[in-house]
């Protein structure tokens, strides 16, 4: 069974930059592309992104010139970055696995932007 | 973007009646729809991939159909634990974009 566990930061200020990353286990990187998706608090699922093991990216426009994502084979890892935070940035942020609809995710994490 | 809009925005429900969902996108994205639901505090739950193809694990009272721009998620007598909020997904056009949740009550 594949499991997706997913660390970062979780409290940062404005301007900084939010970290996350997302190992998978039970299964390999190849042949996936690799999400992430955020739910600001009550509110709907957002994609933000997704990566292919081979470092092929897709990004939401709405965040494209923020985001950037990684993946590391060798630790069978995926990795988000987005730079310049604000407090609309707070949400839970989730990782999931595509080979067509989602069919795996990670526990999801909230990150918090507050001053 | 393809914007989906989904309906209704809330349903009250009673266990084992049939449920059903509608997802409509903004332009045509054949079948390339997917359903989740979603528990309080819970990870999003893969329900139909493709607008009608099941998952395996996936109790068999959820169904989909729809082509095109149209799509329904049906629940065949619901049931308690079915209470959460349900989305649709287009995997068709970049970006990826998620319908507003229908909040399913019982």
């Amino acid at each position: 069974q594949v499991q997706l566990q997913l660390w970062g930061a979780g409290l940062l200020k404005p301007s900084e930059t939010l970290s996350l990353s997302c190992a998978v286990y039970g299964g390999s990187l190849t042949g996936y592309y690799w999400n992430w998706i955020r739910q600001s608090p009550g509110k709907g699922l957002e994609w933000i992104g997704e990566i292919s093991q081979s470092g092929s990216t897709n990004y939401n426009p709405s965040l494209k010139s923020r985001v950037t994502m990684s993946v590391d084979r060798s630790k069978n890892q995926f990795s988000l970055n987005l730079s310049s935070v604000t407090v609309a940035d707070t949400a839970v942020y989730f990782c999931a696995r595509r080979p067509d609809g989602l069919d795996f995710w990670g526990q999801g994490k909230t990150v918090t932007v507050s001053s | 973007e393809i914007v989906l809009t989904q309906s209704p925005d809330f349903q009250s429900v009673t266990p084992k009646e049939k449920v059903t969902i509608t997802c409509r996108a903004s332009q045509d994205i054949a079948t390339r729809l997917h359903w989740y639901h979603q528990k309080p505090g819970q990870s999003p739950k893969l329900l139909i991939k493709y607008a009608s193809q099941s998952i395996p694990g996936v109790p068999s009272r959820f169904s989909g159909s729809g082509s095109g721009t149209e799509f329904t998620l049906t629940i065949n007598g619901l049931e308690a634990e079915d209470a959460a909020t349900y989305y649709c997904h287009q995997t068709s056009l970049g970006p990826l974009t998620f319908g507003g949740g229908t909040k399913v009550e019982i």
